[in-house]
């Protein structure tokens, strides 16, 4: 039993660029979310998913789409890369959302 | 929305001292979570409290729904126990609102 896995663990790309964060869950949980995390502040909803076939918007959604492929999985895109974008990214899931939450290990990004 | 704030922010500690860490929000919380974040960047979950008290090893946690507040106790401190302390609330609308953290640091 994994958890929650989120792919790469590092990734340094430069301004313009995109790329997609995966995230996979084997708890069968039915929600999943994406937080950011800035140097000395809390974590900060980006996008959720209550249920496979729904996402939504959290807090800072600007600059970033999502994809609930399935029941499993959750991906973060950014289409193009800002500097502002520099974060450590986290995926979670819950089996509903007043429920606990489960995090992964983290994805560290630096956009130069 | 709802406001979380977690006292102190900064926490220094010899190895075996207690200590307890706060969090109080601004409005009634269907969930709320206890974090530590260590050294690595690691959220590991230490409790899910809603209300009442749960003990897991030195670490305690109670919730007072009604008055709007939770504390986290640390006993007997370790240099293991060091990182940050993150207490979550879940918000009527099942969004988890974090607090910015208590920085712990356990001293040898």
């Amino acid at each position: 039993n994994a958890g929650v896995t989120q792919t790469p663990k590092f990734q340094v790309l430069k301004t313009g660029q995109s790329m997609t964060l995966q995230c996979a869950q084997d708890m069968n949980h039915n929600s999943m979310y994406w937080y950011r995390q800035d140097p000395g502040m809390g974590l900060r909803l980006i996008y959720y998913s209550a249920s496979e076939g729904t996402t939504d918007k959290g807090e800072v959604p600007n600059g970033y789409n999502v994809s609930r492929l399935n029941k499993r999985e959750f991906s973060l895109r950014l289409e193009s890369a800002a500097p502002s974008q520099t974060s450590v990214y986290f995926c979670a899931s819950t089996n509903s959302p007043y429920n606990e939450q489960f995090f992964g290990p983290g994805t560290r990004l630096t956009v130069l | 929305g709802i406001q979380v704030e977690q006292s102190p922010p900064d926490l220094i500690l010899q190895e075996g001292a207690n200590s307890t860490l706060r969090c109080n929000f601004s409005d009634s919380v269907n969930n709320l979570q206890w974090f530590h974040q260590n050294p690595w960047g690691q959220l590991i979950n230490l409790f899910y409290i809603p209300s009442g008290t749960k003990q897991n090893g030195r670490l305690s946690a109670t919730t007072v729904a009604t008055e709007r507040y939770s504390l986290l106790y640390i006993s007997s401190s370790q240099t293991t126990d060091s990182g940050v302390y993150f207490c979550a609330v879940t918000d009527s609308w099942g969004k988890l609102q974090f607090g910015a953290g208590t920085q712990v640091v356990v001293t040898p």
